[in-house]
């Protein structure tokens, strides 16, 4: 079936320096994606999301670009921090319907 | 915001016993609800959509048999694993669609023994 994947399944960063996780996806259809955060042993919290009339969205700290000529997302984190440390996972879904997760990348900050 | 309270947050049951995990949504109608499973280091992986008064739609490869989905009414899913085995251990996390998007419970960890 389809999926949505991740080209590197783990990350490692320095303190203070940026971030950029990036997901590859496949079904054409989707149109809306969104970045979340899983701590362990805990469900996943929103980070950002974009919907696909848009190729980039920023939030705090966060930006998502979406380039559907080649279904790629990328999440960029500005100046990580210890308490960005976490899986990221993307999703896509068509709106409304149900979401598909890529298969997630571990970000750990070094000190 | 909306909330959606996945309860019990761990539960240890012997093999053969079914379990019962509840998500309730607190200020809002969840007219729709998901419910993921999770193995460890793994992503979550989609068991079955939910609509308030009809049957669940599975996902291929899951057996309707063994997990239970009732949402029998809009502030209210559960999902039952019954004659659980060993390996349905797993993380259990339910989502509810919303206005604005998708909210998701704290997730069960379910240890099967």
């Amino acid at each position: 079936g389809e999926s949505v994947g991740l080209h590197l399944p783990t990350l490692s960063v320095q303190e203070g320096d940026n971030s950029i996780i990036n997901c590859a996806y496949s079904n054409s259809a989707s149109d809306y994606f969104i970045w979340y955060k899983q701590e362990s042993g805990k469900g996943p919290q929103f980070i950002i999301d974009i919907r696909s009339n848009m190729d980039k969205r920023q939030g705090q700290r966060v930006t998502v670009l979406l380039n559907k000529t080649v279904k790629h997302l990328s999440l960029q984190i500005a100046a990580t921090q210890p308490g960005d440390s976490a899986v990221y996972f993307c999703a896509e879904a068509r709106v409304a319907q149900k979401l598909v997760f890529g298969q997630g990348t571990r970000l750990t900050i070094n000190p | 915001g909306a909330v959606v309270s996945q309860h019990p947050s761990w539960v240890i049951c012997k093999s053969g016993t079914s379990v019962k995990i509840e998500c309730r949504s607190l200020d809002f109608q969840a007219t729709t609800m998901f419910w993921y499973r999770q193995f460890p280091k793994q992503s979550l992986m989609l068991m079955a959509t939910s609509n308030e008064g009809s049957k669940a739609t599975y996902e291929q490869g899951v057996e309707k048999d063994k997990f239970l989905i009732n949402h029998a009414s809009l502030t209210l899913s559960t999902l039952t694993v019954t004659s659980a085995h060993p390996e349905d251990s797993s993380f259990y996390i339910c989502s509810a669609q919303t206005a604005y998007g998708y909210t998701f419970g704290s997730g069960t960890r379910l240890t099967v023994v």
